[in-house]
């Protein structure tokens, strides 16, 4: 069955460097998502993706936040200079398309600032 | 705007009790509703899913009904097994949407005890 993939599954990285979490959504699908959840939190909405730009973001998704798809199968969301208040575990999904109200979800990347 | 609480967790039954998850939603267009699980080290899966007032999913056992007039969507199961043991994110998304972009709860960790 096709899946949402995520690497790395466990970044730690030094405050002020920058990260690129990578995701490989399902292949025949057209919309693309990513979410954080900071531990304890609920999972919160970052930005979504179609057509090869941003459909919506949330006020989290600032400019230090950028996504990408490079390439026919990657999906990558970059930050660009991390923060302590970054470190949260990533989720990337997808989803087929119009009228489809389903989302599939990756493993999740844990990021760690330090 | 569109929110979604959630029953506080942790919560811990033993085998076969009966088990029941509070959800509870605000959305100001014509949502559907979702009960996702996230087993230990895994991501987020489709446990269920109600697209309309008065629809039920159904999966594994768990149930949950679509209440407009109460703005719920409860999550039940008769019988729990040790398998069971995940957290469980109760979540909405409004396909009137710009993004179709998801609103989760903070997750109830339930634990089976044999």
């Amino acid at each position: 069955e096709p899946e949402v993939t995520q690497t790395p599954s466990h970044q730690v990285t030094q405050m002020g460097q920058e990260v690129i979490l990578r995701c490989v959504p399902i292949s025949n699908h057209l919309y693309f998502y990513w979410y954080r959840q900071i531990l304890g939190q609920k999972v919160e909405f970052l930005v979504s993706f179609y057509n090869n730009e941003i459909s919506e973001k949330s006020e989290i998704f600032d400019d230090q936040f950028s996504v990408e798809r490079p390439d026919g199968s990657n999906f990558t969301l970059k930050i660009r200079s991390t923060k302590l208040e970054d470190s949260a575990m990533y989720f990337c999904a997808s989803r087929r398309g119009i009228g489809y109200n389903e989302q599939f979800f990756g493993p999740g990347t844990r990021l760690t600032v330090l | 705007g569109n929110s979604v609480t959630q029953m506080e967790g942790p919560v811990t039954l033993s085998e076969e009790a009966f088990l029941t998850i509070n959800c509870t939603y605000t959305a100001t267009g014509y949502p559907s509703l979702f009960w996702y699980v996230q087993y230990p080290g895994e991501g987020l899966q489709l446990l269920l899913k109600a697209t309309k007032a008065d629809d039920k999913g159904s999966n594994k056992g768990f149930e949950a009904t679509y209440r407009k007039e109460t703005t719920s969507f409860h999550l039940e199961k008769g019988s729990v097994q040790v398998s069971d043991s995940a957290v469980y994110f109760c979540a909405l998304s409004d396909l009137g949407a710009t993004g179709n972009q998801f609103y989760f709860g903070t997750g109830t960790s339930l634990t089976v005890i044999p």
